[in-house]
């Protein structure tokens, strides 16, 4: 069983709609959730971080987390081509600094 | 302000030979990590260092070794390279939280490395 589990995708949205990016992790110890976005043939690029409960805005994202259902979501408002990535999700286990990786979803925002 | 850097960008190595992939932080971080990134399995932790002096292995390490120069630098060692390392690396750092959570870390540019 993968630790860190999203969709490969690729999730296509128009301009302009919210995508909805979702991302489940299999530690239920585990206590901190990064969201990168990485464009083709570039780096891993830090988007969103998020600790507890709830709702995190920054911008048009929002990251959701519920660590009772151990999923944690990165909504997208307002959609731009621009945002056409891939976005990972990140897990960091208890008393390490490790992180672990999902293989990441494919975002495509149509013009 | 440079963040981390990354030296070579790309390489081809020949089955055999070894080689240095170097990265350097200006951001005065404790902890580096180097990943690698392929197809279809993410990214992969190779080896990290918490702090200047430690270096400890990650989920990968088979086929590598590091050193922590000093507190800016953090070097991987493929001492003789195969086809299995041909792979995209990155290396990460991130400032010693108070405790492993909240433990942003930022990535490199990264190195394509081929071995034929």
């Amino acid at each position: 069983q993968k630790e860190v589990e999203q969709n490969s995708g690729p999730l296509s949205v128009p301009e302009g709609a919210i995508a909805s990016l979702n991302c489940t992790y299999s530690d239920r110890v585990s206590q901190s959730f990064f969201w990168y976005r990485q464009y083709s043939g570039k780096s891993p690029e830090l988007i969103m971080s998020i600790y507890s409960n709830g709702d995190k805005e920054d911008g048009r994202f929002t990251a959701q987390l519920n660590k009772a259902s151990q999923y944690v979501s990165l909504l997208i408002r307002d959609s731009q081509p621009s945002d056409s990535a891939t976005y990972l999700c990140a897990v960091n286990g208890p008393g390490t600094y490790k992180y672990i990786f999902g293989t990441g979803t494919r975002l495509k925002v149509l013009a | 302000n440079a963040g981390v850097t990354q030296t070579p960008k790309f390489q081809v190595l020949k089955t055999g030979q070894s080689m240095t992939l170097q990265c350097a932080q200006d951001m005065n971080h404790n902890s580096m990590y180097w990943y690698r990134q392929d197809p279809g399995m993410g990214l992969r932790l190779i080896y990290y260092s918490a702090s200047e002096g430690t270096t400890d292995k990650g989920e990968v390490p088979n086929g590598y070794n590091v050193s922590r120069l000093n507190k800016r630098e953090f070097s991987l060692r493929l001492e003789s390279a195969a086809p299995s390392q041909t792979s995209v690396y990155f290396c990460a750092s991130s400032v010693i939280p108070r405790t492993e959570t909240y433990n942003e870390q930022f990535f490199g540019p990264g190195t394509r490395l081929t071995v034929l």
